[in-house]
């Protein structure tokens, strides 16, 4: 069973552009969760779609949002990028929605800013 | 604020050992849950304890969780060098999960 796969692994972008990146879950789970990971704040929660409806959302501005699609991989877009948007930004699917289960993660795409 | 502190923030120790790490979170919960995650990869589920348990076991991970006290603990017994890592524990708190900032173990041959 193939697990959590995030496109692409590494990304540079410049002050002020948008970054999409991708989330294809494991096979089955219909739950799919984003975070962000730096140094300073640790792991953040982004949101989480289940169904293609966001059911849970962290405290992160506008330009971070996301969406599901019918086949449960995801997207996640940030607009106007800043400095402080560097990161190792990782997925996790799960087959339910909430956190009452384990969450399988990807390797995660790093985003650097310049 | 932080909802999970793990403690210590980094620990070494001989192969062979055992390895004990803390969590202490503030607001009550529903379930904790125990993560690894190897240098530039993604996290890697350990095991999951609910509220109602106290203890819970998989293969040589131990976890206990205390509600009176609001803290969680993760023994690795006769540790190994693949277990080098950083380990977190997340709670789950009413619609989000927060992960506390970990504790690196670095086992030593």
């Amino acid at each position: 069973k193939a697990g959590v796969t995030q496109t692409p692994r590494y990304l540079i972008k410049t002050r002020g552009q948008q970054v999409t990146l991708s989330c294809s879950p494991i096979s089955g789970h219909r739950s799919v969760s984003w975070y962000q990971q730096t140094p300073g704040q640790g792991l953040q929660f982004l949101f989480e779609y289940f169904s293609e409806t966001q059911r849970n959302k962290g405290n992160f501005p506008g330009r971070f949002s996301g969406r599901q699609f019918s086949n449960s991989r995801s997207e996640m877009n940030v607009s106007t990028l800043e400095l402080g948007d560097s990161a190792l930004y990782l997925c996790a699917s799960s087959w339910g929605w909430g956190f009452g289960q384990p969450q399988h993660f990807g390797d995660g795409t790093r985003l650097s800013i310049l | 604020s932080q909802q999970g502190e793990e403690d210590p923030q980094a620990l070494s120790i001989q192969e062979g050992e055992n390895a004990t790490m803390n969590c202490s979170y503030k607001t009550s919960i529903n379930n904790l849950q125990w993560y690894r995650q190897n240098s530039g990869r993604g996290l890697v589920h350990l095991i999951l304890i609910r509220s109602n348990e106290r203890e819970k076991h998989s293969g040589r991970l131990r976890v206990t969780l205390d509600t009176s006290k609001k803290s969680s603990s993760l023994l690795i017994t006769a540790s190994r060098a693949a277990d080098t890592a950083s380990y977190f524990c997340a709670t789950d708190a009413q619609d989000k999960i927060i992960f506390g900032k970990g504790t690196r173990l670095h086992i030593l041959p």
